[in-house]
């Protein structure tokens, strides 16, 4: 069964720090760019990063700077370090796996864990 | 930023056909994908590459884009089918999210 299972979420302070892990198995995880995407409570998906098969890396100016998306293949892995954390920041994280039916990041995202919340408040 | 508009809510009687709308600059030339969300779960994809639907996703769902605008169509639309339902694209090494469509069904 492809399935994908975050965690690290939590409270934390304003400023703090956050290292969010999604484990993924039942596919060859290095064949896949894989992405983070969040929702506040009530609002709507608002994507977060993404990272391709080859490591290269993309983030939304929202988080651009602060957040560091990474992947370990040889343990199904991948990460968000999430530095600078603001109230703003507060959401349920999901990791998701892009589609790759072509071979760009424009095929959407297939397959996507349960989340993991963040709260950042002090 | 790239944007993309969608109508915050749309209505449906059950076994009518629903349409959901998705609008951004030139999305014609992009590709758009569509997921659906019920309360307390995670998304699920139902459209990709404009008008694919994936493994499992029933037939009664179908996709459409051109010129400005990417469409969501459900047609004999069921009761379970009530959720939001989100576009997306990547454009300029971003993805995108619309900001999502309740669709309700009575």
């Amino acid at each position: 069964e492809v399935q994908l299972v975050e965690s690290g979420g939590g409270l934390v302070q304003p400023g703090g720090s956050l290292r969010l892990s999604c484990a993924a198995s039942g596919f060859t995880f290095s064949r896949y760019d894989m992405h983070w995407v969040r929702q506040a409570t009530g609002k709507g998906l608002e994507w977060v990063s993404a990272i391709g098969t080859a490591g290269d890396t993309y983030y939304p100016g929202s988080v651009k700077g602060r957040f560091t998306i990474s992947r370990e293949n040889a343990k199904n892995s991948l990460y968000l370090q999430m530095n600078s954390l603001r109230a703003g920041d507060t959401a349920v994280y999901y990791c998701a796996r892009g589609a790759g039916y072509s071979s760009g990041m424009e095929d959407g995202m297939d397959v996507w864990g349960q989340g993991t919340t963040v709260t950042v408040s002090s | 930023s790239y944007e993309l508009t969608q109508p915050p809510s749309v209505s449906v009687s059950p076994g009518q056909t629903a349409s959901i709308t998705c609008s951004g600059d030139k999305l014609g030339d992009k590709y758009a994908c569509w997921y659906q969300q019920k309360p307390g779960q995670s998304p699920v994809m139902v459209i990709y590459q404009d008008s694919k639907r994936p493994s499992g996703i029933p037939e009664r769902f179908s996709g459409s884009n051109s010129g400005n605008t990417a469409t969501l169509t459900i047609s004999g639309t069921q009761a379970m089918d009530e959720a939001d339902y989100y576009c997306q694209a990547w454009d300029s090494s971003s993805a995108q999210f619309g900001g999502g469509t309740k669709l309700t069904v009575l």
